[in-house]
């Protein structure tokens, strides 16, 4: 089984629409993080967290808010989705513990927003 | 902000030939790594660098940690057909205990069988 998972895999969805997507992780990293990518444009961080308590905006938090559930798991919303939110979205996890930095992948959402 | 630039930003090669890509940053880093993303998936580490001057391998591919620690290098020798997608490079810098990674756009490997 996959050490982070992210639901749904795919989704279309329309403008105006409240949508939320869910990362679990089986890793047992207290670090969780959100990104977006683009084509052309890397990785973007959106949110980070670094435990329960802890959430942090990254460098294109607008349009997006976030919840850490519980250790292992981590929501994205979009609470009013417009089509410049069409998008890969990709969850990772990390280990303080280790020092090392490491960032963990889950297979990505791919979201439209028509 | 910090950037990271990555070149090249793609590369299409005959099968069985050496690659060669590199990031540099406007500010130092304390941590490189490289990762691949195969399509439709997420990105998968592939090696970590954690001191200036270091050099680590993985299988045909060897990534250096720059003196200057404000770049990095990836090598793939004796390309092969699964080798292709997009290889990343993320800088960190961690005493700001941030853990925050910085990515470079990427580079999209094509290989040519």
């Amino acid at each position: 089984d996959a050490d982070v998972t992210q639901t749904p895999r795919n989704r279309i969805t329309k403008t105006g629409k409240r949508i939320m997507l869910e990362c679990s992780q089986t890793k047992g990293h207290d670090r969780m993080y959100w990104y977006r990518q683009d084509p052309g444009l890397g990785l973007r961080l959106i949110y980070y967290s670094f435990d329960v308590k802890d959430i942090n905006k990254g460098e294109i938090s607008d349009g997006y808010s976030v919840s850490r559930q519980a250790q292992a798991k981590f929501s994205l919303s979009l609470e009013s989705a417009i089509p410049n939110q069409t998008a890969l979205y990709f969850c990772a996890t990390s280990d303080f513990g280790t020092g090392k930095g490491e960032q963990y992948f889950g297979p990505g959402t791919r979201l439209t927003v028509t | 902000g910090q950037q990271l630039n990555q070149s090249p930003q793609s590369m299409f090669i005959q099968e069985g030939e050496d690659v060669s890509m590199n990031c540099t940053s406007s500010s130092i880093f304390n941590t490189w790594l490289w990762y691949k993303q195969d399509p439709g998936e997420g990105p998968v580490l592939l090696i970590a660098l954690y001191k200036a001057g270091e050099l680590t391998s993985n299988g045909r591919l060897t990534a250096q940690f720059g003196i200057t620690r404000k770049d990095s290098f990836l090598n793939i020798s004796a390309s092969i057909p699964s080798d292709v997608g997009i290889y990343f490079c993320a800088g960190s810098y961690l005493s700001s205990n941030t853990g925050k990674l910085i990515f470079g756009q990427g580079t999209t490997l094509q290989v040519k069988p």
